[in-house]
């Protein structure tokens, strides 16, 4: 089975632009997770979804961070608009309760705000 | 609200030496699930190890941890440290139990094994 999968790898842009990262989860799983990654504050939610409903939508990233799930297999995650300290890799992750109680994540997308 | 504490943000060790990293947690939830995620340089987040049971120890890879709930406990020990064992430790906790959930991840301790 293929893992968690992540687009682009990685993405460089200029202050103030709107970039989509993307996301493809474990089939079958209906966990889906959008985390931020920086060496100073470790692991951030910024939102859950679960058979695609949003769950939780990290509160200090809602008003430029938006993420979707267009179907069962698709999340994307919209910034806009970026700005430097929004530099950081943006880590997706799925599981499935019940049968494997962990979090599966993906290669991660490495994110240059200039 | 749900919280996981780990004390130690760097620790240094060399190869052979023991290895202990602490984590503490709190919840309202009597039932607590908690895990050892490991991160090695380049690479995602990885499960090393999960709890669901008071008072057992888990193993994996050499490394284990207890679920201590009186204490709010779960520290990852393993009893010799080796140059792979170098990388970057999240403990994190799953407020809703069987049904995981989102996780609260700790700050993480990154792991240095020296020679």
């Amino acid at each position: 089975d293929a893992g968690v999968t992540q687009t682009p790898r990685h993405e460089v842009a200029e202050k103030g632009q709107t970039i989509i990262l993307k996301c493809e989860p474990v089939s079958g799983h209906n966990d889906l997770f959008w985390y931020r990654q920086t060496k100073i504050q470790g692991l951030e939610l910024l939102s859950y979804f679960r058979s695609k409903s949003l769950m939780e939508d990290g509160g200090a990233f809602k008003d430029r961070f938006k993420a979707e799930m267009l179907n069962s297999s698709f999340s994307t995650l919209k910034i806009q608009p970026t700005e430097p300290k929004d530099s950081a890799v943006y880590l997706c992750a799925s599981s499935r309760p019940g049968v494997a109680w962990e979090q599966f994540f993906g290669p991660g997308t490495r994110l240059t705000v200039l | 609200g749900d919280s996981v504490t780990q004390t130690e943000g760097l620790v240094t060790l060399t190869e052979g030496l023991p290895v202990m990293l602490n984590c503490t947690y709190q919840t309202i939830y009597s039932n607590p699930f908690l895990f050892w995620y490991v991160q090695h340089l380049n690479e995602s987040p990885r499960l090393l190890l999960k709890s669901f049971t008071d008072n057992k120890r888990t193993e994996h890879q050499g490394f284990h941890a207890t679920l201590h709930k009186s204490s709010s406990s779960f520290h990852l020990q393993k009893s010799s440290a080796q140059l792979s064992d170098s990388a970057l430790y999240y403990c994190a906790l799953s407020d809703r139990g069987s049904a995981l959930g989102r996780l609260h991840f700790g700050a993480g301790t990154q792991l240095i094994v020296i020679p």
